[in-house]
């Protein structure tokens, strides 16, 4: 069972740059979401889905788009990378949005923008 | 606004003792869960245990446990008989109830490090 996977792992981008970040999970959850970790900072979160179709902002959303057109994959792209977005970055799942269904994390992608 | 505090950056604890890792919360919401993960150094996150406020009873999953005291907003985490693989960094998380986002607020995390 693959979970939720990530790719890629490491990322390195110039400024300015622009990639995507994909995110894929096969547990059919219904809720995913894309958090930013930084040092001493946790994680907060940048954007969220509850269903194939439809998205929305969290707290940190600038500089980043998402789409969700299946409900496998909830890819992130950064339109224009900037040195404030090197961070680690996770995407997690749950089957809902029931505080008692468990958001699973994958693995997360270690960025750094030049 | 919610938000959570992990006061403790670093603690060691030897193999086979307990360990209690804490949280302080702060929330004017009057239902919301409370999470703890673990990460260790390669990286992901893992799910250890939940308390929802609501809930009477801690809660305990094998060897973690949940001191949960209401009133005094804290959530502490107990690991019971440490083992080397216990050491990594550990994350307190809140969320409310309901909510429409499912965001989760993170702690600033505590470093766990168990010696043989």
């Amino acid at each position: 069972n693959a979970g939720v996977t990530q790719t890629p792992k490491f990322q390195v981008l110039k400024t300015g740059q622009s990639m995507t970040l994909q995110c894929a999970q096969d547990m059919n959850h219904e809720y995913m979401s894309w958090y930013r970790q930084d040092p001493g900072m946790g994680l907060r979160l940048i954007h969220y889905s509850v269903g194939a179709g439809i998205t929305d902002q969290g707290e940190v959303p600038n500089g980043y788009n998402v789409s969700r057109s299946t409900t496998e994959d909830f890819p992130l792209r950064l339109l224009s990378a900037a040195p404030s977005q090197t961070s680690v970055y996770f995407c997690a799942s749950s089957y809902s949005l029931d505080p008692e269904d468990t958001q699973y994390f994958g693995p997360g992608t270690r960025l750094t923008v030049l | 606004a919610q938000k959570i505090t992990q006061t403790q950056p670093g603690m060691f604890v030897q193999e086979k003792e307990a360990v209690t890792l804490d949280c302080t919360y702060d929330t004017s919401d009057q239902s919301y869960g409370l999470f703890w993960y673990k990460q260790p150094s390669s990286g992901e996150m893992i799910f250890l245990i939940y308390q929802g406020s609501y809930d009477e009873q801690n809660a305990t999953e094998g060897r973690y446990s949940l001191n949960f005291q209401k009133a005094r907003k804290s959530a502490n985490l107990v690991i019971s008989a440490s083992q080397l693989g216990d050491s990594a960094m550990y994350f307190c998380a809140m969320r409310e109830i309901p909510s429409n986002t499912g965001k989760l607020i993170f702690g600033q995390g505590t470093t766990l490090q168990v010696k043989p």
